[in-house]
């Protein structure tokens, strides 16, 4: 089955903990993209990935740090959790030639206390 | 800067009433614009994208570059389009860079 998965989905954890949020997809896709959603104000793209060893920041890539060491891998990095990443957060995939055709992973809801 | 404006947040219709999600944007090159619908309890996926100019489950989103609006519109409103809306734009200078919208929850009463 074609699918994103995200892992963990939930996680609480304290200020300035590392914390490695997994995303993985089996489609054989060249674009991933990170998003983090807040109430009011959507999504937000954080970082984005053409393909392999190729990222790029997003609007709000501040805090985050991500590595495309793998084709399937999108793993998103905070190496030092503040509370205002307390987020729900969305990895996506999609092929290079149609990144608007993104596949949505289940998402991730952090905080950070 | 906000590149994507849903300025309305909820929006309930009744059922067979037409039913209009509003979307502007700001952008000086030649943007992408597409909608992103989320179903209860469903993924959020991509509904349509203005360069096909196709209808989707009844749906049509016109580009207005003189409004630089994207409205979603459809004329007869089903039950089965209660979710959440989110315009999206695709930035074409860099290629891959996207930017979303609020969103709009939509409710379509029986």
């Amino acid at each position: 089955e074609a699918q994103v998965t995200q892992n963990p989905r939930y996680l609480i954890t304290v200020t300035g903990k590392k914390l490695t949020v997994t995303c993985s997809q089996n489609m054989n896709h060249e674009y991933m993209s990170w998003y983090r959603q807040d109430p009011g104000l959507g999504l937000r793209q954080i970082y984005y990935s053409m393909n392999v060893e190729v990222t790029d920041k997003g609007d709000v890539p501040e805090g985050y740090k991500v590595s495309r060491k793998e084709k399937r891998n999108f793993p998103l990095i905070l190496e030092s959790p503040s509370p205002n990443q307390t987020s729900l957060y969305f990895c996506a995939s999609s092929l290079g030639g149609r990144p608007y055709e993104q596949y949505f992973g289940p998402g991730t809801r952090l905080t950070v206390t | 800067a906000q590149r994507v404006t849903q300025p309305e947040k909820l929006l309930s219709v009744f059922k067979g009433a037409p039913v209009e999600l509003k979307c502007n944007y700001s952008y000086s090159g030649s943007p992408e614009l597409f909608w992103y619908v989320q179903y209860s309890r469903q993924r959020l996926q991509l509904l349509l994208r203005h360069i096909s100019r196709e209808s989707i489950k009844g749906f049509t989103a016109d580009l207005n570059k003189g409004e630089t609006s994207f409205h979603l519109k459809k004329p007869f409103a089903q039950e089965e389009d209660s979710a959440m809306y989110y315009c999206a734009l695709r930035e074409t200078n860099t290629g891959n860079q996207f930017y979303f919208g609020t969103g709009t929850s939509l409710t379509v009463i029986p």
